[in-house]
């Protein structure tokens, strides 16, 4: 199985920040890597694919990078409503693992 | 606008039988992959299983393959995860996920979740 590793494990940051949290796979996984936001209480949401690609409707503030085994999520300039925990996954092959979660808290 | 409806969570005990459903709207169900997602309290994500357009291919978590079924029916938009021999460690909140393909891919979007709690 490939395994994904998330750093750091939490932050805090304050508004307008620029945040940067990063991922590495165990093995190559070319571009097959997602980015999900979960807040406390609700669903998990789609926010990048492909590495890089924004999902439809996300705030361009977002942006992701990476290629094989190292990626990274950057929140240019960090809002309110950007607190949660955050997680990236691996679609190169079954079984898809996701990381342990990045916890960005507002300052 | 795609909906995602998970139903059929709730306390069963240790060995007990459950089946979720995962009602689909908003979209054409049979041209996308599902896919089940948990996510035991107060931890990370874990992925469960999945299911092509069709349902002619299946993947499953090794720590639910033999006791996990999923399936689909395409006529009715469900996506079902028939779950037996439950254990404690099965506690968790259960997404259903839509996939960006009729087959591989990653999610785009999630259901609210259904609350399956295995306990005596």
């Amino acid at each position: 199985d490939i395994q994904m590793t998330q750093s750091p494990s939490s932050l805090s940051a304050s508004v307008g920040d620029r945040v940067t949290i990063t991922c590495r796979a165990s093995q190559g996984i070319s571009n097959y890597l997602a980015w999900f936001q979960q807040q406390p209480g609700k669903a998990p949401k789609s926010l990048i694919y492909a590495a890089s690609s924004l999902q439809s409707g996300v705030p361009s503030r977002f942006s992701g990078s990476g290629s094989g085994t190292d990626f990274t999520l950057t929140i240019s300039s960090l809002q309110p409503e950007d607190f949660g925990t955050y997680y990236c996954q691996q679609y190169n092959s079954f079984p898809l693992t996701f990381g342990g979660g990045t916890k960005v808290e507002i300052k | 606008e795609v909906q995602l409806l998970e139903s059929g969570g709730g306390l069963v005990q240790p060995g007990g039988s459950l089946r979720l459903s995962c009602a689909a709207s908003g979209f054409t169900f049979s041209n996308y992959a599902v896919t089940w997602v948990r996510q035991a309290p107060g931890k990370g994500l874990e992925w469960v299983s999945g299911i092509s357009g069709s349902g002619g291919s299946t993947h499953y978590a090794d720590s639910v393959k033999g006791r996990f079924t999923i399936s689909r029916d395409n006529s009715k938009n469900t996506l079902y995860l028939q779950m037996s021999s439950l254990r404690a460690e099965d506690t968790a909140v259960y997404y259903c996920a839509k996939k960006i393909g009729a087959n591989g891919g990653t999610f785009d979007y999630w259901g609210q979740g259904t609350l399956v709690t295995v306990s005596s």
